[in-house]
């Protein structure tokens, strides 16, 4: 089983639509999981930054993390055509030894079509 | 707004030559990482490199990749001898902490041909 799980896609939605982006993760150790957002041929951007199990809202996204399930989502409200991109989620684990490498999924692409 | 930096922004080399590519990280952070992603694939962890010494490397970076933090502002990755497979988009990034945000770099794109 690999450690993070992404549905590379492509998710094609209208502007406006409500995104749902997921990963799944099979390490117990992960404690911190990212959102990262990434345009093509450039750099990944932190999204959002949260920690353990909850939700955190910024604007129009909402990162959840659900330890017990080791599911974790991404939820953009009101998508703009400047939201198409490909989403990464990362995670690190936590504890002495750990260096703070993160685990990257595969990225799924979102396409917002105006 | 800071931000990591790197240099070049593309390098074609020949396999079997050595390249060099640079990264400057964010002024006030401690912990530096280099990250590549074949085209179309995952992004992979590298190395990380803190108090300037590695603090953990992955399965890619043997004995052809070094990294090096020659001064208080600049953080390297060499490859010795450059393979086909090589080819990626290299990703500097840093953070305060272990466990911060790590900013990433605009990636330099290595092409060994």
């Amino acid at each position: 089983q690999k450690e993070v799980e992404q549905d590379p896609g492509p998710l094609s939605v209208p502007e406006g639509a409500i995104v749902s982006l997921n990963c799944t993760y099979s390490n117990s150790a992960f404690q911190y999981f990212m959102w990262y957002r990434q345009y093509s041929r450039k750099g990944p951007e932190l999204l959002m930054y949260t920690y353990s199990s909850g939700n955190k809202e910024d604007g129009r996204f909402t990162a959840q993390v659900d330890k017990s399930s080791k599911y974790i989502s991404l939820f953009i409200r009101d998508s703009q055509p400047s939201d198409s991109a490909t989403y990464l989620c990362a995670m690190s684990a936590r504890g002495a030894g750990n260096t703070g490498k993160l685990i990257f999924g595969q990225g799924t692409t979102l396409q917002v079509k105006p | 707004e800071p931000e990591v930096t790197q240099t070049p922004s593309h390098q074609v080399t020949q396999m079997g030559q050595e390249v060099i590519l640079r990264c400057v990280p964010i002024s006030n952070h401690l912990y530096f990482y280099w990250y590549r992603q074949i085209l179309g694939q995952k992004v992979e962890f590298l190395v990380s490199f803190y108090n300037n010494e590695i603090s953990e490397k992955s399965e890619i970076f043997d004995d052809q990749f070094s990294v090096e933090r020659p001064d208080g502002s600049n953080f390297t990755l060499k490859i010795r001898s450059t393979k086909l497979e090589d080819s990626a988009m290299y990703f500097c990034a840093s953070s305060v902490g272990q466990r911060e945000t790590q900013y990433f770099g605009p990636g330099t794109r290595l092409l060994v041909l």
